[in-house]
């Protein structure tokens, strides 16, 4: 597609179940970045990934939090047994190599924990 | 983790009037980001400051980045219906992650026809 795309838009899941929340980067983009962003909130950075390098996992708040890519292309970021407080927007975005500040965000996924 | 002072939270504007946000840190910055995020959406690039002292326009828009690399100020000209949305300052630290931009909290702005 032209743009970044996130699958679901929205997910509502009961406490202590796990999600998994999907990203698919612009085409060519081999850098793909999680961020998350809580009510009223700025966002917040998750995880980074460049191509083949090894992911700047330092911004996961638990290791709840995972996240893999694979085939240098879809990205999958997965909560384990969520917890309320997990609730927020989770946006990904992606990049050419290097080029964050030229990032491209898709339209997240508003995830709530009930 | 670390954010920004973004201020201020929001402005309730009359439509032709000039607006101005700020941003600042307490750590020293190499970039600076301005972003604009409208309801459902993801943040989109408004504009991206590299130097300390840069001064970029895009059409009504001005940002630039402060001397002393902490800060940073985004104006708007003669506001319209359009510019209704949420602001963000982001900027990524020296000796930072490639990737990690740290963000301010938002500036929400609307405005009165």
């Amino acid at each position: 597609g032209a743009g970044v795309s996130q699958s679901p838009s929205n997910k509502v899941t009961e406490k202590g179940k796990d999600v998994e929340l999907r990203c698919d980067p612009i085409s060519g983009h081999t850098a793909l970045y999680w961020y998350r962003q809580s009510l009223g909130q700025g966002l917040e950075f998750l995880i980074y990934f460049q191509g083949n390098s090894a992911p700047d996992k330092s911004g996961l708040p638990s290791d709840r939090f995972s996240a893999e890519r694979t085939g240098g292309s879809v990205s999958t970021l997965t909560i384990q047994r969520t917890q309320q407080e997990d609730s927020a927007v989770y946006l990904c975005a992606s990049s050419l190599e290097y080029r964050v500040t030229e990032a491209f965000f898709g339209q997240g996924t508003r995830l709530t924990v009930v | 983790g670390q954010q920004l002072n973004q201020s201020p939270q929001s402005m309730f504007i009359q439509e032709g009037e000039d607006v101005s946000m700020n941003c600042t840190s307490s750590s020293i910055f190499n970039t600076w980001l301005w972003y604009k995020q409208d309801p459902g959406e993801g943040p989109v690039l408004l504009i991206a400051l590299y130097k300390a002292g840069e001064l970029t326009s895009n059409g009504r828009l001005t940002a630039q980045f402060g001397i002393t690399r902490k800060d940073s100020f985004l104006n708007i000209s003669a506001s319209i219906p359009s510019d209704v949305g949420i602001y963000f300052c982001a900027g990524r630290r020296y000796g930072g992650s490639q990737g990690n931009l740290i963000f301010g909290k938002g500036t929400k702005l609307s405005v009165k026809p």
